[in-house]
């Protein structure tokens, strides 16, 4: 099937620890994405990547680091400086060429304990 | 710079009755504009999408929403509700060119009533 597989689905972690949350996509998109969702504030941009081998900063991507090392797949690490990092990540992906609709994996829950 | 508003963060309606969850946008240029449904603990779904064609954007699962430039607005409807319909929706809006930087508004929860 094609689409995008996010693990883990949830994933408990200790204050300091550095965790990383897997993204990979069979649908041969050029474009992906980390978004974080907390309660009642919608969708917000922690990376983005257009081709292999860049990235840029979203909104709030500090405490958070990606690579892109293959168009298939985009490792999002959350590190220990990220202040308050238990949230729903959510992984997205959207095709080439004049408009184009995200598509969602289906999310990893991380909580600090 | 764009931004959207979505009224209302709940939404309850009776089995069988009107849905219309409200969306406002804000954009220095032609918009594009989503609908995506969430359901608890899953990533999103797109509904629905405008992209300058029909203003009256017919998506899945029965739902519309009209584009009213006028208004400034996005309102999805659908006409009879189910009780699978008890979800978050998000809307959301974009422009094309370049990067496409999606902003996405706080979601709605729809609460269904039997």
């Amino acid at each position: 099937d094609g689409g995008i597989t996010q693990s883990p689905k949830y994933l408990f972690r200790k204050e300091g620890q550095n965790v990383t949350l897997s993204c990979e996509q069979n649908l041969n998109h050029d474009a992906m994405y980390w978004y974080r969702q907390d309660p009642g504030q919608g969708l917000r941009l922690i990376y983005y990547s257009q081709i292999v081998n860049d990235f840029q900063k979203g909104d709030i991507a500090e405490g958070y680091s990606v690579s892109r090392e293959k168009k298939e797949s985009f490792p999002l690490t959350v590190t220990s400086a990220q202040k308050n990092p238990t949230a729903f990540y959510l992984c997205a992906t959207s095709g080439a060429g004049g408009f184009r609709e995200l598509f969602f994996g289906e999310g990893s829950r991380l909580t600090v304990l | 710079a764009q931004s959207v508003t979505q009224l209302g963060s709940h939404v309850s309606v009776s089995e069988g009755a009107l849905v219309l969850l409200r969306c406002n946008y804000s954009s220095s240029v032609p918009p594009y504009l989503f609908w995506y449904v969430q359901y608890p603990n899953q990533g999103l779904q797109l509904l629905l999408k405008y992209t300058s064609a029909a203003t009256l954007v017919k998506g899945i699962n029965g739902f519309e929403a009209e584009f009213k430039k006028s208004e400034t607005s996005f309102h999805l409807t659908k006409p009879s509700a189910h009780m699978s319909d008890a979800a978050e929706y998000f809307c959301a809006v974009s422009y094309s060119g370049g990067y496409q930087k999606v902003t996405f508004g706080t979601g709605t929860k729809l609460q269904v009533i039997p």
